[in-house]
C-alpha cells in the first residue's frame, strides 16, 4: 500500500530555511505528481506546490513562490520542499501528498505530516 | 480564486447532510471537476470523492457528491458518530493552480 512519510520538521527562526523530505514506498514513485500541502494550527488546508512525474514542472501557491523549491529524486523515491527565507505564518504542518496522475489534478493519499514552527 | 463552504453543519444520527462548496466564476471557470476529502481529528486528510461524483474503492455509499455549475456537494446519508469530522472541497483556480475551501465542521448530534 502507498507510504508516505515525511519528515525534517522542527523548530527555525524567521529567515531561516529548512528542508523537508518525503520518503515513497507502495507504488512506482517516478508515475506520479507529487504535492505538499500544508495546514496552520486549528486552520483549513492550504495546497504549496506541486511537481510533475518527470520532475521538469513546478507550479507554487503565490504564498510561497521565490521563496519554497519543491524537487524529487525519482531513484531514490524520495520529494523534497526546500523552504527559505522562512516566516511565522509558514509555521504549520506540512503533508506530503501523491497525484493520481503524473501532474496535479487532486490527491489520493496523504502523509502524516511534519510540524514546522517559525519562531525566535 | 475562491471556494465557499459553510464553517460547520451538524445532524443528529440517521439523519443526512449536504455540505456545498460554491466557487467563484475565475476559480471554477469552465466548471473544472471538485474533490472531497475528509479529516478526522488527530489524523491526515482522506479522499472521499474524487471527479464530483466518484467514491474511492472503501469509501461507504452514504458519502456522495455531485455538481452543478459552480457549485458542487457532498451528502452524508445516515450520519453516523464516527462521521464527525472537517470536510473540505478542493478545485483548480483560472492559473490550475490546487485551490481548497475553508472546511466545514461536521458534529453528529
Amino acid at each position: 500500500q502507498v507510504q508516505l512519510v515525511e519528515s525534517g520538521g522542527g523548530v527555525v527562526q524567521p529567515g531561516k530555511s529548512l528542508r523537508l523530505s518525503c520518503a515513497a514506498s507502495g507504488f512506482t514513485f517516478s508515475r506520479y505528481g507529487m504535492h505538499w500541502v500544508r495546514q496552520a494550527p486549528g486552520k483549513g488546508l492550504e495546497w504549496v506546490a506541486v511537481i510533475s512525474d518527470d520532475g521538469l514542472n513546478k507550479y507554487y501557491d503565490d504564498s510561497v513562490n521565490g521563496r519554497f523549491t519543491i524537487s524529487r529524486d525519482n531513484s531514490k523515491n524520495t520529494l523534497f520542499l526546500q523552504m527559505d527565507s522562512l516566516r511565522a505564518g509558514d509555521t504549520a504542518v506540512y503533508f506530503c501528498a501523491k497525484d493520481p496522475y503524473g501532474s496535479g489534478f487532486y490527491i489520493d493519499s496523504w502523509g502524516q505530516g511534519t510540524l514546522v514552527t517559525v519562531s525566535s | 480564486s475562491v471556494l465557499t463552504q459553510p464553517p460547520s453543519v451538524s445532524g443528529a444520527p440517521g439523519q443526512r447532510v449536504t455540505i456545498t462548496c460554491t466557487g467563484s466564476s475565475s476559480s471554477h471557470g469552465a466548471s473544472p471537476d471538485v474533490h472531497w476529502y475528509q479529516q478526522l481529528p488527530g489524523a491526515p486528510p482522506k479522499l472521499l470523492i474524487y471527479v464530483n461524483t466518484n467514491r474511492p474503492s472503501g469509501v461507504p455509499d452514504r458519502f456522495s457528491g455531485s455538481k452543478s455549475g459552480t457549485s458542487a456537494s457532498l451528502t452524508i446519508s445516515d450520519l453516523r458518530a464516527d462521521d464527525e469530522a472537517d470536510y473540505y472541497c478542493q478545485s483548480h483556480d483560472s492559473s490550475l493552480n490546487m485551490i481548497f475551501g475553508g472546511g466545514t465542521k461536521l458534529t453528529v448530534l
